[in-house]
């Protein structure tokens, strides 16, 4: 089946610093990839779809200015937290839709902001 | 089993038994649903999907129910095993878009 790669699985940064993490498919094109967030506990929350070659669509009360998408390829969607906080602490995970396998989703990627 | 605040509910069951876990979506337009187990620093991993023009789709070992009157899912696993033990969640999906929408989550602790 199609694989959704995403890099780094951990990534500890501090506070005030950006951290980018990628998403990549692997064997097939992604015209569309999603991002999702997942504190400890909880589940999964639609961050922003993906869009290759223009804008990403955030979800309500998600700040597009903090967390930036890029969607420069067909095979790869970037999101970087900027000015990272504490609170941006979390677990993101992106996925796409490889055909005919459906949502596929990557191994996530676990950000700590000291 | 649905979210409690930022508690998940989990259900404990012994191992060689059957599990049942239940989902309760919100969007009455949603016409795919999809089950994913997630297992501690992992992705979603798919374990089975049902649309919404079927009441009951079986698998290896699995077997999800739709009740789109009450707007209720289940995943039901036979013969639970200690490699079941994870977090289990329902998604949603209509036919407007592509987005997916996750229910709460359900921990599964298979005891031996």
């Amino acid at each position: 089946g199609a694989v959704v790669s995403q890099h780094p699985s951990r990534v500890i940064c501090k506070s005030g610093t950006s951290v980018k993490i990628e998403c990549r498919s692997l064997d097939f094109q992604a015209t569309t990839m999603f991002w999702y967030r997942q504190f400890p506990k909880q589940s999964l929350m639609l961050m922003a779809t993906s869009n290759e070659g223009s804008k990403a669509t955030y979800e309500q009360g998600v700040e597009k200015d903090k967390f930036l998408i890029n969607h420069a390829s067909l095979t790869l969607s970037t999101l970087t937290v900027t000015s990272a906080h504490p609170e941006d602490s979390s677990f993101y995970i992106c996925s796409a839709i490889p055909q005919p396998y459906g949502y596929t989703f990557g191994s996530g990627t676990r950000l700590t902001v000291v | 089993g649905e979210s409690v605040g930022l508690h998940l509910p989990t259900l404990s069951v012994q191992e060689g038994d059957n599990s049942i876990i239940n989902c309760a979506y919100s969007n009455s337009a949603s016409d795919y649903f999809i089950w994913y187990k997630q297992e501690s620093g992992k992705g979603p991993q798919f374990i089975i999907d049902i649309r919404s023009n079927m009441d009951k789709r079986q698998g290896q070992r699995v077997t999800v129910l739709l009740n789109k009157t009450v707007k209720h899912l289940s995943l039901q696993i036979a013969a639970t095993q200690p490699g079941d033990s994870a977090v289990y969640f329902c998604a949603e999906n209509n036919a407007a878009g592509n987005k997916l929408t996750f229910g709460g989550g359900t921990r599964v602790l298979v005891k031996p």
